[in-house]
């Protein structure tokens, strides 16, 4: 019930197009849903985070779409940019477990110039 | 500090060996954490702190991992009688109040050889 699952393992994308990220999770104690940059050899950094009480929320070209009766939500990039390229990662947390984030499996996404 | 440093980058060890990870948060987060990544993984939960106390250890492993933190500030996760398995990428992350953005440090690459 802790699982995130998310999809998919990889990407290709041209620049300019829109790259799409998906996560699933079942717990429904989770009540923060953040998304995480990596590149190699670097720490994760935050992107963008949602909480459950609203259905979309965008900053800049990074799009986070939230459906709560499915417990499903996804990440958009929009206008996707060779730099852009690296590893994404889902997260989803909660107050009752210390707010310790549950990781997706990542996605490796490859931006085309 | 502008950000969470973590010492040393890398960290090569022989089994059986003893070692030590160091992580200074950003000045003033109160909230500590400790994760594990492996190859093409997403983080996983080790260990979490509010100021000096390890609020949840749930995700150490065994017994052989321990973390500290005397001060509220700076924590070092302590491994002893190493094994290959522990060959990974230990992050560290600080927030201000539990539960808003957690920043990583850019990790500690340790190899047991």
């Amino acid at each position: 019930q802790q699982q995130v699952k998310q999809s998919p393992q990889s990407l290709i994308v041209q620049k300019g197009g829109i790259s799409i990220i998906n996560c699933a999770y079942e717990n429904t104690a989770f009540d923060y849903f953040p998304w995480y940059q990596q590149f190699p050899g670097k720490g994760p950094a935050l992107l963008i985070a949602i909480r459950p009480d609203v259905s979309e929320k965008k900053e800049g070209r990074f799009t986070i779409s939230f459906n709560k009766s499915a417990k499903q939500f996804s990440l958009h990039i929009m206008d996707s940019q060779p730099g852009d390229s690296a590893t994404y990662f889902c997260a989803a947390s909660s107050m009752d477990s210390s707010y310790k984030l549950i990781f997706g499996s990542g996605t490796r996404l490859l931006v085309r110039p | 500090g502008a950000g969470v440093s973590q010492t040393p980058s890398n960290k090569v060890t022989e089994k059986g060996k003893y070692v030590e990870l160091r992580c200074d948060p950003i000045s003033g987060h109160t909230a500590l954490y400790w994760y594990r990544q492996s190859l093409g993984q997403g983080p996983e939960f080790l260990i979490y702190f509010q100021g000096t106390g390890a609020a949840d250890d749930s995700g150490l492993p065994n017994d052989r991992f321990f973390a500290v933190r005397p001060e509220g500030s700076v924590s070092t996760l302590k491994i002893q009688r190493t094994e290959r398995g522990d060959s990974a990428v230990y992050l560290c992350a600080s927030s201000s109040i539990q539960g808003t953005e957690a920043f990583f440090g850019q990790g500690t690459r340790l190899t047991v050889v």
